[in-house]
């Protein structure tokens, strides 16, 4: 069993819709959580970031992280097409080497 | 006004073959990492330099080799190349090795015929 999990998708979804996109973890040491979204073709770049249990918004974007539950999920509202990307998922513990242990991704395509 | 540059963006070579690629960032971080991402896009961390000292080196044959001049620049040579390379390589940085955004190149595209 891999440490993270993330449903690889592909999601298609009508522009103006609010998607979820959801990754869960084993490693309860994991205290840091992030998600990068990866144009095709281009590196990963960061999107949001959270160390705690609960909600933190960012514009469209709304990272939950449920420790109890090793859930985190990302939704996005009102997509728009330039948010067809692949949504990558990735998790740390905050001592030692910070490696970051990263969820397979969800391709995500919004219609328009 | 490139942060983390990668050279070359597209490498096709034969098995058996030894390659490099070369990664650059003019971010002024301290660390450096190699990560691997296959055809499912899992990603996967390689190596990490922090001020050219090697600080991760994951499960990765030893035909891979880092190796960071200066904490600018990290290259990455991969020896006797195998099918099972074929992959696209990213270089990332970060400012140090705490839980920091780490910036990733455009990637380098591998394939091993």
């Amino acid at each position: 069993q891999k440490e993270v999990e993330q449903d690889p998708g592909p999601l298609s979804v009508p522009e103006g819709a609010i998607v979820s996109l959801n990754c869960t973890y084993s490693n309860s040491a994991f205290q840091y959580f992030m998600w990068y979204r990866q144009y095709s073709r281009k590196g990963p770049e960061l999107l949001m970031y959270t160390y705690s249990s609960g909600n933190k918004e960012d514009g469209r974007f709304t990272a939950q992280v449920d420790k109890s539950s090793k859930y985190i999920s990302l939704f996005i509202r009102d997509s728009q097409p330039s948010d067809s990307a692949t949504y990558l998922c990735a998790m740390s513990v905050i001592s030692g080497t910070y490696k970051y242990i990263f969820g397979t991704g969800t391709r995500l395509k919004v219609l328009a | 006004d490139t942060a983390v540059s990668q050279t070359p963006k597209y490498l096709v070579t034969q098995m058996g073959n030894d390659k490099s690629i070369k990664c650059e960032q003019n971010l002024g971080h301290d660390t450096m990492y190699w990560y691997k991402q296959d055809s499912k896009k899992f990603l996967k961390i390689m190596f990490s330099y922090n001020n050219k000292e090697l600080i991760i080196n994951e499960t990765v044959p030893n035909r891979f080799s880092p190796k960071s001049p200066d904490k600018a620049h990290l290259n990455l040579h991969i020896n006797s190349l195998e099918l099972g390379d074929s992959a696209v390589y990213f270089c990332a940085s970060s400012q140090d090795t705490g839980y920091n955004e780490q910036f990733f190149g455009p990637g380098t595209r591998l394939t091993v015929l």
